[in-house]
């Protein structure tokens, strides 16, 4: 069965400096892997997605993501924090079988930002 | 090009009452999920529809019902409404099915009273 565990339910950073998010997946075959981003009172924005191609994925806004199979991780990185960047974030399993597909999705990190 | 269309965007309603909830994908998306979003539960898949068919379905009970047109919008259905089910609903459209990546809408914020 796929599953994502977001080990950090809370991070905070002062605005400058790096920011790490951490996820850890559990998938019986090759996963696909998200990251997404939710701002108060808003839908989910995709950051990035690792689809089997290159293990470090760029994303928007700065973010990035390494694919780390021996480590069954895939953390989100951002050299230097924004006060815009405070939001939640969740990771994202993709669950494909005979019957469709389904995004499994982690509890999410709530990323706050201070000056 | 217009992203994923959630109508309407707030919704009050009273135990025992039914509602729908429609969704407009990204034109030429011919997939249409539906989530749930609850603090207690995060986020919990609904259903997925394709052409029409729906091809996978989450662990809800069967108050919680839906179908995609023709022209790929889709509407859910909640029928007997609990306070449980006050939550935020998205709807994610992609391409394809498969590993492809999914765009949200903004989502129908139901409130039960």
């Amino acid at each position: 069965a796929q599953s994502v565990t977001q080990l950090d339910s809370h991070v905070s950073v002062s605005e400058g400096t790096p920011v790490l998010l951490r996820c850890n997946y559990s998938s019986s075959y090759s996963p696909s892997l998200f990251w997404y981003v939710q701002h108060p009172n808003k839908g989910l924005q995709l950051l990035l997605k690792y689809t089997s191609a290159a293990t470090l994925v760029k994303g928007i806004n700065g973010f990035e993501a390494e694919f780390k199979k021996s480590e069954t991780s895939f953390h989100l990185t951002k050299p230097s924090a924004h006060m815009s960047d405070a939001a939640e974030y969740f990771c994202v399993v993709t669950r494909a079988n005979q019957a469709g597909t389904a995004l499994i999705f982690g509890k999410g990190t709530t990323l706050s930002v201070s000056s | 090009k217009a992203g994923v269309t959630q109508t309407p965007r707030y919704l009050i309603k009273t135990r025992g009452q039914q509602v729908t909830l429609s969704c407009s994908p990204i034109s030429g998306h011919r997939s249409v999920s539906w989530y749930q979003q609850t603090p207690g539960q995060g986020l919990q898949f609904l259903f997925e529809y394709f052409s029409e068919t729906q091809r996978n379905k989450g662990n809800f009970p069967g108050r919680f019902s839906g179908r995609q047109f023709s022209n790929s919008r889709s509407e859910m259905n909640v029928s007997t409404l609990e306070l449980g089910d006050s939550a935020l609903y998205l709807c994610a459209s992609r391409v394809a099915g498969g590993r492809t990546e999914a765009f949200f809408g903004q989502g129908t914020r139901l409130t039960v009273v």
